[in-house]
Order: C-alpha cells, then structure tokens, then sequence
C-alpha cells in the first residue's frame, strides 16, 4: 500500500512568508502527527491530530497550526516565516494514534529553508 | 531539559558483530519506547517497539531492552550489516488518548566492512 505522501519536498521562502505544508497518510490511518527536525533541536512534537481534531499540541509559537479534513489528509501552516523555521518537517501516519506497537509511519518531509 | 537522551552521538561496529545503541530517558511517565532508523533526506523508519510492562523485545536481529529503574534501553543489533549504517533515534511516549513522541538526539551508527 501506498506510504505517507508529503509535498512539496522542497520549498524556498522569504521571511515574513506564510507556507502551507501537505500530507497525506496511509489509506485507513486516521491520525497525523507533524513533527520538526533542526540541528540544534532535533526532532521535535509540534500537533498530532484525529478524526478533524486536534488531540495534543507541542511547544511552539501560534505561528505554527494545523487542519485535518475528513479524509483524513493534513496541512500545517506556518505564518510569518523566521529564519529558525528552516528544518526539515515530518508528518507521521498511524491507525488512531495509540498504536505504537507498530510505531508510526513517517512520510519522507518537507525541507523548507527560509531566507 | 532532555527527557530522552542518546550520549554517544557516534558508533563505529565492524560487520558482523554486534552493534549496541544505548538511550537513557527522565520522565517516568513513559510507558512506550521506540526505535528509528534515519537515512538522509528521509523520514525516521520504524524498527522495534517496547511497553513499559517488558524488558525485552526482539525482531530478526533487533532486540531492544528495557530496564526501567534504570530509566535505561539499548538497541542490539546483531549481526550487524553495512546497510545498517544511519542515524538512529529512540523515542519514548506516554499514555493517553493522543501520543506524542519525544526523541533522543540521535546516534550515527558506522558498519565497517
């Protein structure tokens, strides 16, 4: 079966840019979890979301948000784009989010470098 | 503050011996544990899992151990191959409805041929 789709994989923007990042899980999976991954700080939790809701929240700005629709495809979204939002950023697929006998499964990221 | 925590950024295993991959973690909370597996330019690749009411889990050559009053768990892997050769990362999570995985820092593991 298909893996988890991220697009774009590579994206360039400007500082105070927004950008709008796509994934889309495995088929059946109903949970999306978006994660970070920087140099300095590794790879980091920032929403994960179930069924069109948003379920847990990691510690970031409010610059940074989310949405699921009903198919179960997610977008995060990134406002005013600073220099430090340049990483590498991974969506996670899993059944309903507690499956962890089975891990998650990563889609291969968005690359976004902000300049 | 580092819940998760992988000291040795690097190991280097000749092929065919065995490769031990340690992460010690703070939060006593955790109750599921994870292993990854990281090329480039891609997404973390699942490995092996572990609860917290296990101390032992195997896959192939996988085998990851949980000692939990140590707060401690090592990734063997044995024997080892030069595909092999990437980063990995130990996560950990808690319970509850909505999981979230935090990561170690990662540990950049070399198969010599």
């Amino acid at each position: 079966k298909a893996g988890v789709t991220q697009t774009p994989r590579y994206l360039i923007k400007t500082r105070g840019q927004q950008v709008t990042l796509s994934c889309s899980p495995i088929s059946g999976h109903r949970s999306v979890s978006w994660y970070q991954q920087t140099p300095g700080q590794g790879l980091q939790f920032l929403f994960e979301y179930f069924s069109e809701t948003q379920r847990n929240k990691g510690n970031f700005p409010g610059r940074f948000s989310g949405r699921q629709f009903s198919n179960s495809r997610s977008e995060m979204n990134v406002s005013t784009l600073e220099l430090g939002d340049s990483a590498l950023y991974l969506c996670a697929s899993s059944l309903d989010g507690t499956d962890l006998g089975y891990g998650y499964t990563f889609g291969s990221g968005t690359r976004l470098t902000v300049v | 503050d580092q819940q998760v925590k992988q000291n040795s950024p690097s190991l280097s295993v000749q092929e065919g011996r065995i490769s031990i991959l340690n992460c010690d973690y703070t939060n006593s909370m955790f109750d599921y544990f994870l292993w990854y597996k990281k090329y480039p330019a891609e997404g973390p690749t699942f490995l092996i899992s572990i609860s917290s009411i296990k101390d032992k889990n195997e896959d192939g050559r996988f085998t990851v151990f949980l000692n939990k009053s140590a707060k401690h768990l090592s990734l063997h892997i044995v024997p080892s191959q030069p595909g092999d050769s990437a980063v990995y990362f130990c996560a950990a999570s808690g319970s509850g409805s909505a999981r979230q995985l935090t990561f170690g820092s990662g540990t950049q593991l070399t198969v010599l041929p």
